[in-house]
């Protein structure tokens, strides 16, 4: 149990180009998703805290106009980048968490290439 | 705020030996400590989930304990093999249920 997905899997596009990621929890409800991006050789760094029906809340320094978040229903987050610059490329991990544990469940990423 | 730390940052280790990879916290105040695997350009695999309530773990040859009181958690593995080669995270939750990452160990068995 506790599988999340991402889609795409990997993605390339063009400089000034919107890209949107899904993160979905396939066997159970998440109110809460997480949004992560690793630059290679570093840890994970959270972008965003999403809850359903809500605002997603973001980090300091992460700009809430180029990483869009929408946290339509209880299964579903999406992240849109919008107007993508070489810059952004990098892995996106989306985890939900357990509301009963607040365990995360880590989606298998997103890689993001802008050429 | 919390800080996590792990140490080493690299380990090389010959096939068949046991190992143990470090992870501190500065706060206490955790709700729970999860290890997880990283291979290259891959997602994250959880290995093994410690409750602030609990002191360690187990998982086949994958042990972790957790000492709050002293900011420490170890991963111990057993009998290592060239396919636990990859990158170890530990990761606290902190009490507003967000992860809180160390920068990883990235370790090499050589056959």
């Amino acid at each position: 149990g506790a599988v999340v997905s991402q889609h795409p899997s990997w993605v390339i596009c063009k400089s000034g180009t919107s890209v949107k990621i899904e993160c979905r929890s396939l066997d159970f409800q998440a109110t809460t998703m997480f949004w992560y991006r690793q630059f290679p050789k570093q840890s994970l760094m959270l972008m965003a805290t999403s809850n359903e029906g809500s605002k997603a809340t973001y980090e300091q320094g992460v700009e809430k106009d180029k990483f869009l978040i929408n946290h339509a229903s209880l299964t579903l987050s999406t992240l849109t980048v919008t107007s993508a610059h070489p810059e952004d490329s990098s892995f996106y991990i989306c985890s939900a968490a357990s509301a009963w544990t607040y365990e995360q469940y880590f989606g298998p990423g997103t890689r993001l290439t802008v050429t | 705020k919390q800080e996590v730390t792990q140490i080493p940052a690299a380990l090389s280790v010959p096939e068949g030996e046991n190992l143990v990879l470090n992870c501190s916290f500065t706060d206490s105040a955790i709700y729970n400590l999860q290890w997880f695997r990283q291979d290259p350009g891959k997602g994250l695999t959880s290995l093994l989930l410690i409750q602030s309530s609990q002191r360690e773990q187990t998982s086949g040859r994958l042990n972790a304990s957790l000492d709050k009181s002293s900011g420490r958690s170890t991963l111990y593995i057993a009998a290592s093999q060239p396919g636990d080669s990859a990158t170890y995270l530990c990761a606290a939750m902190d009490s507003n249920y967000q992860l809180i990452w160390g920068a990883g160990t990235k370790l090499i068995i050589k056959p």
